[in-house]
């Protein structure tokens, strides 16, 4: 079965880039989505289709995927920022969630 | 305002079964596919189940093939999930999530606030 592997944490310091990997086979054939999920939330969606923006997600977010990974990256980041990150694709006919990276702005 | 509201979560014993619900409201829930993912305290999210718009296409997890299943009453604006043979490993938050497509290209893009099922004797 098809996997997405993300790190479980990931550091970054207020005002700087947080980059989130996700690795996959092939992934760059797959249009991927990310989510943020803050505590005791539900999950929000804030990047489809590799790199676009849902209404309302700050121009601060954006993606990319190429070869076998996609990355999610933060600009500027914010102590609001600070939750766990779920990249998702689907293969063949089922969604595939990554296991999730915590972002903490330290 | 759009809205997905499940409910119907609660404790059971192993080998137990519940019916989940999720009614919508604020958009036409008969153009809209539908999820259900779970996430089992302090993990990440598990994909369960998909249905189509119309109720006639529908996709299962490994995991919970042959023992959830999923359905939808379009006249209700309402999304079912059946949970039977419940094990411990079963205890989560189980959340609705609706699903567009667009130009070919899908999103998850709304979720529910979720439901817990706690599995225990």
């Amino acid at each position: 079965s098809y996997e997405l592997t993300q790190p479980p944490s990931v550091s970054v310091s207020p005002g700087q880039t947080a980059s989130v990997p996700c690795s996959g086979n092939k992934l760059g054939n797959k249009y991927v989505c990310w989510y943020r999920q803050k505590a005791g939330q539900s999950p929000v969606l804030v990047i489809y289709q590799d790199n676009k923006r849902p209404s309302g997600i700050p121009e601060r977010f954006s993606g990319s995927n190429s070869g076998n990974t996609a990355t999610l990256t933060i600009s500027g980041t914010q102590a609001m920022d600070e939750a766990h990150y779920y990249c998702q694709a689907w293969d063949s006919s089922t969604v595939i969630f990554g296991g999730g990276t915590k972002l903490t702005v330290l | 305002e759009m809205q997905l509201v499940e409910s119907g979560g609660g404790l059971v014993q192993p080998g137990g079964s519940l019916r989940l619900s999720c009614a919508a409201s604020g958009f036409t829930f008969s153009s809209y596919e539908m999820n259900w993912v779970r996430q089992a305290p302090g993990r990440g999210l598990e994909w369960l189940s998909y249905i189509s718009r119309g109720g006639t296409t529908i996709y299962y997890a490994d995991s919970v093939k042959g023992r959830f299943t999923i359905s939808r009453d379009n006249a209700k604006s309402s999304l079912y999930l059946l949970l039977n043979s419940l094990k411990a490993e079963d205890t989560a938050v189980y959340y609705c999530a609706r699903e567009l497509w667009e130009t070919g290209v899908r999103r998850i893009d709304y979720w529910g606030q979720g439901t817990l099922v706690t599995v225990s004797s």
